[in-house]
């Protein structure tokens, strides 16, 4: 089955600075990945995706690129704001209509003034 | 208002004693996953429900239980047999089981006591 990996555990930025999380997955068939938030005591929330056939995707100051040829697909968050402080989840699913996404093991950022 | 409902956010057990968590979904979606979260830990499939009265193991099944009679509701039962049942429990629901964004309820923090 799909192995997911995720780096780093923690991550601590100044307000302003970008973030950068890194995940590699080990199914190569894999196709869809999603990148989720989750704040303390609430449930994660999708906040960008990228499937296989685009190797990037943007929406305002949040990124994810993708390299399938390396298996590896990371979220980049710029001008980072104190509100960006969180729990970040990658995932990956393979196509399909029997496939589950498989989880990473989270980033805790931590955005400073 | 459409979202996915977990109750209740606190519950405590006795060790010992079966447990239920509630989870429901107006959302119309045929797919529905229990997840288990641990600190360091990602989130862990426990159990999943393509469709209505069918549902299968996730990767950490043993000592929980769940029914899936109707659409919307997918109620997870934490037996006594769970030899460490303290944790965050997570809800998600999607339109289809693959590679589609899951939306999460806002947990259910059990605590044996």
């Amino acid at each position: 089955g799909e192995n997911v990996e995720q780096h780093p555990s923690t991550l601590s930025v100044q307000e302003g600075d970008s973030a950068v999380i890194k995940c590699t997955y080990s199914d190569s068939a894999s196709n869809y990945f999603p990148w989720y938030k989750q704040e303390l005591g609430k449930g994660p929330q999708l906040i960008i995706d990228i499937r296989s056939n685009v190797g990037e995707k943007k929406d305002q100051r949040i990124a994810v690129t993708l390299n399938k040829t390396a298996k590896h697909f990371s979220l980049h968050i710029t001008e980072t704001q104190p509100e960006d402080s969180a729990v970040y989840f990658c995932a990956a699913s393979p196509p399909g209509t029997a496939s589950k996404l498989t989880f990473g093991t989270g980033t805790r950022l931590q955005v400073t003034l | 208002d459409g979202g996915i409902t977990q109750s209740p956010k606190y519950l405590f057990r006795k060790e010992g004693q079966n447990v239920t968590l509630s989870c429901e979904q107006n959302l119309n979606h045929d797919a529905m996953y229990w997840y288990r979260q641990d600190p360091g830990q990602g989130l862990r499939l426990i159990y999943y429900s393509q469709i209505v009265n069918d549902f299968q193991k996730g990767d950490i099944a043993e000592g929980y239980s769940v029914s899936r009679e109707k659409k919307e509701s997918f109620p997870l039962t934490v037996t006594s047999a769970q030899k460490n049942p303290t944790a965050f429990y997570l809800c998600a629901s999607s339109i289809l089981l693959g590679n589609t964004e899951a939306f999460f309820g806002q947990g259910t923090r059990l605590t044996v006591v």
